[in-house]
């Protein structure tokens, strides 16, 4: 059984394009949540989702952030008109039916120039 | 919202000696509390957690406590080894597919 994977696991964005990080949680697992950890930092929750649905987005900024996980494919966390301070590391977990344990993948580091 | 605290930031400790890292959360609705390992570069792993029913849980070297009427709780790791040496989280969560909001880490370095 595959971890958690996440592509690309290094992005390099000039301020004002968009950024388009994946998470395919691990099989069987309904349940994803996306993380941004900045250097030296610890891990900020952003968005929980179950398929088609977002049901906590509550460390979103509110503006140029989105985030889906349709029924089919990876989960898509979108950043569009990137800034310098969107530079971190975001983080995937997953977790199944009936367990609050989460299950991290390795992580996708972007950089924006 | 919750509100996680970690200390020590910084931990340093020989190999063999044992080493605490201490959380304190504020949210007493929170019942389940992971904690997380990060090697530099790496993803977060998960080394032990405990829900709110259990005052302590262990797992070979590592320990954890749960007070939860202070609620605080706590890392134990004794008989440290080099690969000990990461970065620990500690977490707090309302349970269920809750988020979890994470302590602002401890770096463990241990000695040789």
């Amino acid at each position: 059984n595959a971890g958690v994977m996440q592509n690309p696991r290094h992005l390099v964005r000039r301020r004002g394009q968009e950024a388009r990080l994946r998470c395919s949680p691990m099989k069987g697992h309904s349940h994803v949540y996306w993380y941004r950890q900045l250097p030296e930092e610890g891990l900020k929750f952003m968005v929980y989702l179950q398929k088609e649905n977002i049901i906590d987005e509550s460390g979103m900024p509110k503006e140029r952030f989105s985030a889906e996980f349709p029924k089919e494919g990876p989960s898509i966390l979108r950043i569009q008109q990137v800034v310098r301070g969107d530079s971190a590391a975001y983080f995937c977990a997953s977790s199944p039916e009936g367990q609050e344990t989460q299950y991290f993948g390795p992580g996708t580091r972007l950089l924006v120039l | 919202g919750e509100n996680v605290e970690q200390h020590p930031s910084t931990l340093s400790v020989q190999e063999g000696d044992s080493a605490v890292i201490k959380c304190t959360y504020s949210d007493s609705a929170s019942n389940y509390f992971p904690w997380y390992k990060q090697e530099l570069g790496k993803r977060p792993q998960l080394i032990i957690d405990i829900r709110s029913n259990v005052g302590e849980k262990k797992d070979q070297r590592i320990a954890v406590t749960l007070n939860k009427t202070a609620k605080h709780f706590s890392l134990h790791i004794t008989e440290t080894q080099p690969e000990d040496s990461a970065v620990y989280f500690c977490a707090a969560s309302k349970g269920g597919y809750q988020k979890v909001t994470f302590g602002t880490g401890t770096k463990l370095q241990v000695i040789p």
